[in-house]
């Protein structure tokens, strides 16, 4: 069964730094990659998605996220981030073929001034 | 823009009472999808729904039953609610499984 690790619970940094999110999957077969974010006392945005292509994602706000097939890791970055990227961020995986939706447990990125 | 909509964002119910929690959706969605997220659970699928009165439990059906009589509603049923219920529940749409879902703002659930 497809599972998804994301090792940080937490990621502090300095506003207009560098930030990369790390996530790995357990299934690279047929898997459809997302990363949401979920701002404080809000519902969950999609950030960007791979399905097929290009393994080089860009999203909104910046965000960009490179499929790497052979580490099975689909990692979120940022070149300059802001106050207002301050959220919860969760990636997310899908089998093709299936509904459900495989959620990694958060990081929670903390951008201060 | 998709829209979802949960009817509720914070709810306090007490332990045995029947709590129903409604979701509606604007975009004519085949799928529907509910949610509990809890902290260092990341979010848990309770229930789905691919078309109107047809259901699939998700991960942690147990407790929990959904009702779906119109396309564009999903409602999600405690029976006989219970504190270990206590979370917060996200309802989601997508227009098919290639398609990402679409997520409500959630509902904060309290049982006491």
């Amino acid at each position: 069964a497809q599972s998804v690790t994301q090792l940080d619970s937490q990621v502090p940094v300095f506003e207009e730094a560098p930030v990369e999110l790390r996530c790995n999957y357990s299934s690279s077969v047929s898997v459809y990659l997302f990363w949401y974010v979920q701002y404080p006392n809000q519902g969950l945005q999609l950030l960007l998605k791979y399905l097929s292509g290009s393994t080089l994602v860009k999203g909104i706000n910046g965000f960009e996220a490179e499929f790497n097939k052979s580490q099975t890791s689909f990692h979120l970055r940022k070149p300059s981030v802001h106050i207002s990227d301050t959220a919860e961020y969760f990636c997310v995986a899908k089998n093709t073929g299936f509904q459900k939706l495989v959620f990694g447990t958060g990081t929670r990125l903390l951008v201060s001034p | 823009d998709v829209k979802v909509t949960q009817s509720s964002r914070y709810l306090v119910k007490r332990t045995g009472e029947k709590v129903f929690l409604e979701c509606v959706q604007d975009m004519d969605h085949e799928n529907m999808f509910w949610y509990r997220q809890d902290p260092g659970l990341g979010l848990r699928l309770i229930y789905f729904s691919y078309d109107v009165k047809m259901k699939e439990k998700g991960d942690i059906p147990e407790g929990y039953s959904v009702s779906r009589e119109k396309k564009e509603r999903f409602s999600l049923i405690l029976e006989s609610a219970s504190t270990n219920q206590t979370s917060m529940y996200l309802c989601a749409s997508s227009l098919s499984e290639l398609y990402e879902q679409y997520f409500g703002p959630g509902t904060r659930l309290t049982v006491t």
